[in-house]
């Protein structure tokens, strides 16, 4: 299958920082890219999808001017957490669809990143 | 809109017991489904998917699911777990036609007991 590389796979920030994390499709072309947050225990929570060229678009209630992402190739787009909070802390997952739409096109997943903020 | 349900938040078993993990879902149009792992601190991996035919699917590290529209189910099944199948394992849908979002049931933690 297709490979996502998202790096870093562990940060530690201090409160008040922001943190890049980037997500990149290694042999595939990528016109569309995932960002989720997961909590502890609990299922991904879709935060935005962005698209090669244009505007993420954002789900309800996460904030953009927070998260910022940016998808300026096909094949990387970047999550930036802005002034970063404890509350941020979380584990973050990239994934990346080949092809257009159509629900038959698989999404492969990055290996995530932990982000601690202290 | 389409929702996911997986009725178990954890399922301890001993190796080599079979194991079947649950999933509904409630969708008003055709659906994809898929299952997927994830390792502790790792992204998730495709065990296996439906997309259309034969209503059993054979996935990978010999996991299996059938789709059964009439019960909108999606179960996952292992007729012999390992201890190395101890995971978070989370069945998605997508409606066939639309665009590629899935949406992620809340996870089922499988424990392998020696």
């Amino acid at each position: 299958g297709a490979v996502v590389s998202q790096h870093p796979s562990r940060v530690i920030c201090k409160s008040g920082t922001s943190v890049k994390i980037e997500c990149r499709s290694l042999d595939f072309q990528a016109t569309t890219m995932f960002w989720y947050r997961q909590f502890p225990k609990q299922s991904l929570m879709l935060m935005a999808t962005s698209n090669e060229g244009s505007k993420a678009t954002y789900e309800q209630g996460v904030e953009k001017d927070k998260f910022l992402i940016n998808h300026a190739s096909l094949t990387l787009s970047t999550l930036t957490v802005t002034s970063a909070h404890p509350e941020d802390s979380s584990f973050y997952i990239c994934s990346a669809r080949v092809g257009g739409q159509g629900g038959n096109t698989e999404a492969f997943f990055g290996q995530g990143t932990r982000l601690t903020v202290v | 809109a389409q929702s996911v349900t997986q009725l178990d938040s954890q399922v301890p078993v001993f190796e080599e017991a079979p194991v079947e993990l649950r999933c509904n879902y409630s969708s008003s149009v055709s659906v994809y489904l898929f299952w997927y792992v994830q390792y502790p601190n790792q992204g998730l991996q495709l065990l296996l998917k439906y997309l259309s035919g034969s209503t059993l699917v054979k996935g990978i590290n010999g996991f299996e699911a059938e789709f059964n529209k009439s019960q909108t189910s999606f179960h996952l099944r292992k007729p012999s777990v390992h201890i190395s199948d101890t995971a978070e394992y989370f069945c998605a849908v997508s409606e066939s036609g639309g665009s590629y979002i899935p949406t992620f049931g809340r996870g089922t933690s499988l424990i392998v007991h020696p």
